[in-house]
Formats: structure tokens, C-alpha cells, sequence
């Protein structure tokens, strides 16, 4: 079966500092990546999407990237954190596009201070 | 613009009664929608789907119900039980296409 591991689980950065977070999928192969954002008492926010190894789409644009290096890696990053980048993050994966549905991973919960 | 809407931010019910927690969408290209449960600092979980040649798909105790007309579509939960309580989100995408939008969510809280 299809498993999806994200890490840190929480994660505490000082304004300025580098993000990382990382995403795995185990299970299936060339998956659909995704990262969302659920920032407080709003809904999901696209970020990023990925159909394949180093195709990488931007919804929003904002001072986050994202990296698909391996099959089942997602990756996002920051150079430098904002206040505003506060939030829940989560990762997801689907077989087919708009097709099948997300799966998501328990999330990151990250606080820029 | 918010596509996908869930307009009541709240619900609570009684064990064991129906809950009914409603969304609208907006685009008509919507052809696939998803709801999902989500717990405090997890995950949101895939609870049940439908595509738009359907009017309706059951699961269990959970049953969604698609009105094209309206734009409109329901969950149900019968019978509720308290480990329902969570916010259950709503979902839209179309064929093909990479995104699926969500709604802001409703918490539903069942009443022991």
C-alpha cells in the first residue's frame, strides 16, 4: 500500500532563516506531488504541484520553492523565512490528475518568529 | 475569487442523528469532488468521492450527494458519532487538470 511521510512535524525558525522540508511517497510510482499551506482558519492553499522529476509548477508566487530531485521527493525550501510564511504545510500525492483523489501526509507545522 | 464555498463555518448534532454539511462551487468545468475529515495537527483524510455523471455515492455511513443544477453538493454522516467531530473540507477539480480547490471548511462537533 501507498504511504506518505513528511518531516519535521513542528518546526520553529527565526525570521531570515533557511527552510527546509521533505516529503516522500513510498509505494507508487510517478506520483502527482503537491504542497499546500493551511495558514490559521483558512482553507488549503495550492503551492506547488509536480507530474514528474524536475517539473515543478508555482501557483502563488512568494519567496517559497519547491524541488522534485527523485520519483517520490518533494521538497520546499526558503532562503530566507517571513513572518508570513506561519502555517500549516502539508504535503499530498495523486495517481491521476483531477482524477483520483489527494493523500496527504500529517503535515508540518511551521511558526516563523 | 473562492470557487468551491462552505458557507456554514460550524455544525453541531446529536449522537446518533444526521449530519449534512453542504458545499458550492462555482465553475462549471468542476467535474470530480472530494470531501475530507481533518483532525487538530493532522492530515486531511479522503473520506468519499463523486464524479459528475453522478448524483449520488455512498460509503458506509457517509453519503455524497451532487446537484449539477445547482452547483451544489452534501455530505452525509448517519449515524453521527463523536468521532466524527472534526472540520470536513470539500473539494472540486476537472479532468486533466492539476489543481483541486478546496473549501475553508466546516467543523462539525456531534453531541454525546
Amino acid at each position: 500500500s501507498q504511504t506518505i511521510h513528511q518531516w519535521p512535524a513542528t518546526l520553529v525558525q527565526p525570521v531570515g532563516s533557511p527552510l527546509s522540508l521533505e516529503c516522500t511517497v513510498e509505494g507508487t510510482s510517478n506520483p502527482n506531488l503537491y504542497w499546500y499551506r493551511q495558514a490559521a482558519g483558512r482553507g488549503l492553499q495550492l503551492l506547488f504541484y509536480s507530474v514528474g522529476i524536475g517539473q515543478i509548477s508555482s501557483e502563488v508566487p512568494q519567496n517559497l520553492s519547491a524541488s522534485r530531485p527523485q520519483d517520490r521527493q518533494f521538497i520546499l525550501s526558503s532562503k530566507k523565512l517571513l513572518l508570513s510564511d506561519s502555517g500549516f504545510y502539508l504535503c499530498a500525492w495523486s495517481v491521476f490528475l483531477g482524477r483520483s483523489p489527494l493523500h496527504f501526509g500529517n503535515g508540518t507545522r511551521l511558526t516563523v518568529t | 475569487d473562492q470557487q468551491v464555498k462552505q458557507n456554514s463555518p460550524s455544525l453541531s448534532v446529536q449522537e446518533g442523528r444526521i449530519s449534512i454539511l453542504n458545499c458550492d462551487y462555482t465553475n462549471s468545468m468542476f467535474d470530480y469532488f472530494l470531501w475530507y475529515k481533518k483532525y487538530p495537527a493532522e492530515g486531511p483524510t479522503f473520506l468519499i468521492s463523486i464524479s459528475s455523471i453522478k448524483d449520488k455515492n455512498e460509503d458506509g455511513r457517509f453519503t455524497v450527494f451532487l446537484n449539477k443544477s445547482a452547483k451544489h453538493l452534501s455530505l452525509h454522516i448517519v449515524p453521527s458519532q463523536p468521532g466524527d467531530s472534526a472540520v470536513y473540507f470539500c473539494a472540486a477539480s476537472a479532468a486533466g487538470t492539476y489543481k483541486y480547490i478546496f473549501g475553508t471548511g466546516t467543523r462539525l462537533k456531534v453531541l454525546a
